[in-house]
Formats: structure tokens, C-alpha cells, sequence
């Protein structure tokens, strides 16, 4: 089944412990992208990768990292969380490296810094 | 960030309305997209805009790319109570890979 996938689905942290949110396509999409979801404030763009080794920022790239060192990971990297990054976050992908074609998401990580 | 203008935020319909919403940019865009996300899951992909003037059907809903590449409109005919969820805009400009999304319509429909 074709699908994109994160892990994990929720995270309690405290703040500045280091951690790592996963997602993986089995679509062989050269395009993916990370989206943290606020209330108020419908998705906005973290990060965005057009192929592997080949990652830019997106409007709210503070705090946050990202690698693409195979074509179906693209893991987003907390060094140091912070309560203000408490959020549901999304990871996408697509065909092409336009990222204009169907973009796929996946289940979403529920995150709290406390 | 630049956010897109979606309007309304919310809304509440009877079985069998018909709906309609929109979003406008500062910006231009080259790209329209609509989205719809159900409780407890991303947004799933409705309708895909690349030309100015452009209007695209998927079953009961229609989304039109406004002709000053500034605006988007989606119309739902005939509600159902399935059609319950959340509605994004969201939009890329040329020279650009980044997306921005609107804030969302969310939309009740009452049997």
C-alpha cells in the first residue's frame, strides 16, 4: 500500500531533550516536506526536500533540522525542544521536484514540550 | 510567513446545500491546491489548479483558479454528512518549491 509514514504518532518531551521525528514513503517520491499544524493557523512549511542531499527552509524553519540521505526518509531533527513547538506535524510527499503534483501526507505526530 | 486569506472560517449547512469558499493572496500564485482533513488525519488532496481561469470537477465539488492568479474558489453541491472536516487552500508561486496553506474552513453539515 502506498502510503507515508511517521513515527512516532505522539511525543510528551521536556524541553531541550534532543529528539528525532521519522518519516518514510514507499512511493519513490523525490519530493517531501514537513508541516507543523497550530490552531489558528492552518499548515505551515518547516522544511522541504526536492531530492536526496537537497533540502531547503520553508516559512517557519526555527529549531528545527532535517537530512534526506536516502529518497524514501526524511526525518525531522528537535536539537533542543522548546514548549513553543508543541504542535501536530505532518510529513508530505510527491512526484517530481516541483511538488506540484498530489502531495501525499502522512498520519501526523502529536508533539508536547513541556 | 505569508498566510493565505481563506474565508469563512466556519461553517454550518443543512443536508443537500450547496457550499462555497474561497482564498485570496498578496501574492501570485501558479499553483492551487484543495485540501480536506478528517479528524485525527493529514489532509488529503481534492483538487489540483495550474492555469489561470482554470475549472476542475471531482464529483460533486468544482474549484476554479481565479484569473488574477491572486484567488481560488471551491464549491461543494449537494452536501453530505461525510463532507464534515476541515478545508485548506493552499498555494505556490513560481521560482518557488515552498507551499503556503490558508487557515482553513471548517465546515458542519447538519442532517
Amino acid at each position: 500500500e502506498a502510503q507515508v509514514t511517521q513515527n512516532p504518532r505522539y511525543l510528551i518531551t521536556v524541553t531541550g531533550k534532543k529528539l528525532t521525528v521519522t518519516c518514510s514513503q514507499n512511493m519513490n517520491h523525490e519530493y517531501m516536506s514537513w508541516y507543523r499544524q497550530d490552531p489558528g493557523l492552518g499548515l505551515r512549511q518547516i522544511y522541504y526536500s526536492m531530492n536526496v542531499e537537497v533540502t531547503d527552509k520553508g516559512d517557519v524553519p526555527e529549531g528545527y533540522k532535517v537530512s534526506r540521505k536516502e529518497k524514501r526518509n526524511f526525518p525531522l531533527i528537535l536539537e533542543s525542544p522548546s514548549p513553543n513547538q508543541t504542535s501536530l506535524y505532518f510529513c508530505a510527499s510527491s512526484f517530481g521536484t516541483s511538488g506540484s503534483n498530489e502531495q501525499y501526507f502522512g498520519p501526523g505526530t502529536r508533539l508536547t514540550v513541556t | 510567513g505569508q498566510q493565505l486569506n481563506q474565508s469563512p472560517q466556519s461553517m454550518f449547512i443543512q443536508e443537500g446545500e450547496d457550499v462555497s469558499m474561497n482564498c485570496t493572496s498578496s501574492s501570485i500564485f501558479n499553483t492551487w491546491l484543495w485540501y480536506k482533513q478528517d479528524p485525527g488525519e493529514g489532509p488529503v488532496l481534492l483538487i489540483a489548479l495550474y492555469k489561470a481561469g482554470e475549472l476542475t470537477s471531482n464529483g460533486r465539488l468544482t474549484a476554479q483558479f481565479g484569473i488574477t492568479r491572486k484567488d481560488s474558489f471551491l464549491n461543494i453541491s449537494a452536501s453530505i454528512p461525510s463532507d464534515v472536516g476541515i478545508y485548506f487552500c493552499a498555494g505556490r508561486s513560481s521560482g518557488t518549491y515552498k507551499y503556503i496553506f490558508g487557515t482553513g474552513t471548517r465546515l458542519k453539515v447538519l442532517a
